[in-house]
């Protein structure tokens, strides 16, 4: 079983600085990806940024990018030049590299509340 | 991206009787759809997997006679809550995969029984 760990319940931010998210995991699989969802009031979840395990590049997606540690399995979200709409809950997920009948299958950690002030 | 709509966005049902919910894919055909249950302040919880013509698959602690889904079509996937009770007052989400795409969300659809 995989176990996904944020650590930080709420962060706070001013506009146009940057906020780095943490997210620890724990997993025996060899092949998995990573995601950071966002989820606004609005309740829509919506995909941030992705990285597939094998892939040593940090991901990047604009003024979101990742630092991922394979081997301390650690993958943290930095959100540069925040802006108010970043204000949201952000959630680290894993997902197991398996079947096309279970694709899609993701655990999520416990959710970072990140609150962008002016 | 693709779309996923959840109906209703909102519902209160009373005590003892049974609602249902629909995750329809707009413009994909979902091979699977999932499940999962959020309650305030918290992590989304996953309850089930959905393949079309299948049996669902539940997570463990889920009550499979409580929680009735159905994936008839590659398009639509309900979620049926039966003799609902306060306790399963929630914010529940369901999300669709075709093949090996990303998961895309439906909006959730809030439940309060009284």
């Amino acid at each position: 079983a995989q176990t996904v760990t944020q650590s930080q319940p709420e962060m706070s931010v001013q506009e146009a600085e940057t906020v780095t998210l943490s997210c620890t995991y724990d997993t025996s699989e060899s092949n998995y990806y990573l995601f950071w969802y966002k989820q606004p009031p609005s309740r829509q979840m919506i995909l941030v940024i992705r990285q597939e395990a094998y892939k040593q590049q940090n991901a990047t997606e604009n003024r979101f990018s990742v630092n991922f540690q394979k081997a301390a399995k650690s993958f943290s979200l930095k959100i540069s030049d925040s802006q108010l709409g970043d204000t949201a809950m952000y959630f680290c997920a894993f997902m197991k590299h398996g079947g096309a009948d279970s694709w899609g299958k993701l655990q999520f950690g416990a959710g970072t509340q990140v609150v962008v002030t002016p | 991206g693709a779309v996923v709509s959840q109906h209703p966005s909102w519902v209160i049902c009373k005590s003892g009787t049974s609602v249902k919910i629909e995750c329809r894919s707009l413009d994909f055909q979902a091979t699977t759809m999932f499940w999962y249950r959020q309650f305030p302040k918290q992590s989304l919880m996953l309850m089930a997997t959905s393949n079309e013509g299948s049996k669902a698959t539940y997570e463990q602690g889920v009550e499979k006679d409580k929680f009735l889904i159905n994936h008839a079509s590659l398009t639509l996937s309900t979620l049926t809550v039966t003799s609902a009770h306060p306790e399963d007052s929630s914010f529940y989400i369901c999300s669709a995969t075709q093949g090996y795409t990303e998961a895309f969300f439906g909006q959730g659809t809030r439940l309060t029984v009284v």
